[in-house]
C-alpha cells in the first residue's frame, strides 16, 4: 500500500532564515505531487504541483519554491522566510493525469518568529 | 479563482444526531470529493463521486453528487464523538482537461456534544 511521509513534523524558524520541507511517497511510481498551505482556521491553498521529475508548476507567486529531484520526493524551500509563511504545510499525491483523488501526508507545522 | 462554498463555518450537534453538509458552486464540476481533517493532521479522503446523481456510502457517511453538477451533499448518521473535525469538499472543474488539480471549500468544523 502507498504511504506518504513529511518531515519535520514541526518547525520554528526565525524571519529571514532558509526553509526545506521534505515529502516522500512509498508504494507507487510516477505520482503527481502537491504542496498545499493551510493558514489557521482556513482552507487549503495549492502552492505547487508536479507531474514528474523536474516538472514543477507554481500556483501562487511568493518567496517559496519547490523541487522534485526524484520520482517520489518533493521538496518545498525558501531562501528567506517571512512571518506570513507560517502555517500548516501539506503534501499530497495522486496517480494519473485524470485521477482527482488526492491523498495527504501528516503535515508540517511551521512557525516563523 | 473558482469557489466552493461551504456554510455554516461551524456546526454543533448532539451525539447520536444526524447532520447534513452541503457544498455549492456557480460552476460545473466533474468530480466531487469529501475529506475530513482531524486537528493537527492531514485531511483524509472519505468519499469520491464521479457521476451526476451518484449516491455513495462509506459506513455512516453518505454523499451525493448533485444533478446540476454544481453541488454535493454529505450526510453523517448517528454521530459519535470521533466525528469531530473539519469537513472539506473538493472538486475538479469541468473543462480543465487532463488536469488533476482540485478546488477546495473552506471547510465546516463539526463539534459533537456527548
Amino acid at each position: 500500500s502507498q504511504t506518504i511521509h513529511q518531515w519535520p513534523a514541526t518547525l520554528v524558524q526565525p524571519v529571514g532564515s532558509p526553509l526545506s520541507l521534505e515529502c516522500t511517497v512509498e508504494g507507487t511510481s510516477n505520482p503527481n505531487l502537491y504542496w498545499y498551505r493551510q493558514a489557521a482556521g482556513r482552507g487549503l491553498q495549492l502552492l505547487f504541483y508536479s507531474v514528474g521529475i523536474g516538472q514543477i508548476s507554481s500556483e501562487v507567486p511568493q518567496n517559496l519554491s519547490a523541487s522534485r529531484p526524484q520520482d517520489r520526493q518533493f521538496i518545498l524551500s525558501s531562501k528567506k522566510l517571512l512571518l506570513s509563511d507560517s502555517g500548516f504545510y501539506l503534501c499530497a499525491w495522486s496517480i494519473g493525469l485524470s485521477s482527482y483523488e488526492q491523498y495527504f501526508g501528516p503535515g508540517t507545522r511551521l512557525t516563523v518568529t | 479563482g473558482q469557489q466552493l462554498n461551504q456554510s455554516p463555518q461551524s456546526m454543533f450537534i448532539q451525539e447520536g444526531e444526524d447532520v447534513s453538509m452541503n457544498c455549492t458552486s456557480s460552476s460545473i464540476f466533474n468530480t466531487w470529493l469529501w475529506y475530513k481533517q482531524d486537528p493537527g493532521e492531514g485531511p483524509v479522503l472519505l468519499i469520491a463521486l464521479y457521476k451526476a446523481g451518484e449516491l455513495t456510502s462509506n459506513g455512516r457517511l453518505t454523499a451525493q453528487f448533485g444533478i446540476t453538477r454544481k453541488d454535493s451533499f454529505l450526510n453523517i448518521s448517528a454521530s459519535i464523538p470521533s466525528d469531530v473535525g473539519i469537513y472539506f469538499c473538493a472538486g475538479q472543474l469541468r473543462y480543465t482537461g487532463a488536469n488533476s488539480k482540485l478546488t477546495f471549500g473552506k471547510g465546516i468544523t463539526l463539534s459533537v456534544r456527548p
